[in-house]
């Protein structure tokens, strides 16, 4: 099983849409969980950091479930600018090890 | 808005041959990173870097790799006797705390990547 598995997609949703992605981690002591978005050729960008009591930035919800070992990630009305790819990252604290999810594609139509 | 740089932006190189990858932090950040991702693949990380010593490296950063601060401001990746496989493209970030802090963990910034074509 991968250290960390997102759902490759392509998610390719209309404009106002909601839109929610998984991303499963195998080991338990995981520390600290992100949501990256990187644009075609570009660096990753901090979406939003992931807490335990799960947070909200404005139309992007994220959420942890430790017991079942994933985070998710909503996002309300979508935009056409929220095509991108999303990265999943997690944090183990035991090996000190960054591992970032291959990303989950999403495409938004006019 | 402070920004990660990253020089080269396009680093052509022959086989065999050593390059150095060159980075400059944002300026009051302690904890610097060197990522890759090749075309068309995740992002892996490399190496970590606080208080003028590598704090955590990954499988990949074996002894052809080095990094330094050779003075207050640039972060460098050297590769030495680069492969066909080095050909990536190559992130620095970095981040004001620890990324394995407490909950309100800092972020990371990434520069734009500098990409290596080994030839």
């Amino acid at each position: 099983r991968k250290e960390v598995e997102q759902d490759p997609g392509p998610f390719n949703v209309p404009e106002g849409a909601t839109v929610a992605f998984n991303c499963t981690y195998s080991n338990s002591a995981s520390q600290s969980f992100f949501w990256y978005r990187q644009d075609c050729r570009k660096e990753p960008k901090l979406l939003m950091s992931v807490y335990s009591s799960g947070n909200e930035d404005g139309r992007f919800t994220a959420q942890l479930n430790r017991a079942s070992q994933y985070i998710s990630l909503l996002i309300r009305d979508s935009k056409l600018s929220d095509s991108a790819t999303y990265l999943c990252v997690v944090v183990y604290s035991s090996a000190s090890k960054i591992i970032f999810g291959s990303g989950t594609r999403l495409s938004i139509r006019p | 808005e402070p920004e990660v740089t990253q020089t080269p932006s396009h680093q052509v190189t022959q086989m065999g041959q050593e390059v150095i990858l060159r980075c400059v932090p944002i300026s009051n950040h302690l904890y610097f990173y060197w990522y890759r991702q090749i075309l068309g693949q995740k992002v892996e990380f490399l190496v970590s870097f606080y208080n003028n010593e590598i704090s955590e490296k990954s499988e990949i950063f074996d002894d052809q790799f080095s990094v330094e601060r050779p003075d207050g401001s640039n972060f460098t990746l050297k590769i030495r006797s680069t492969k066909l496989e080095d050909s990536a493209m190559y992130f620095c970030a970095s981040s004001e705390r620890s990324v394995r802090g407490t909950s309100g963990s800092t972020e990371q910034f990434f520069g734009p990547g500098t990409r290596l074509t080994v030839l």
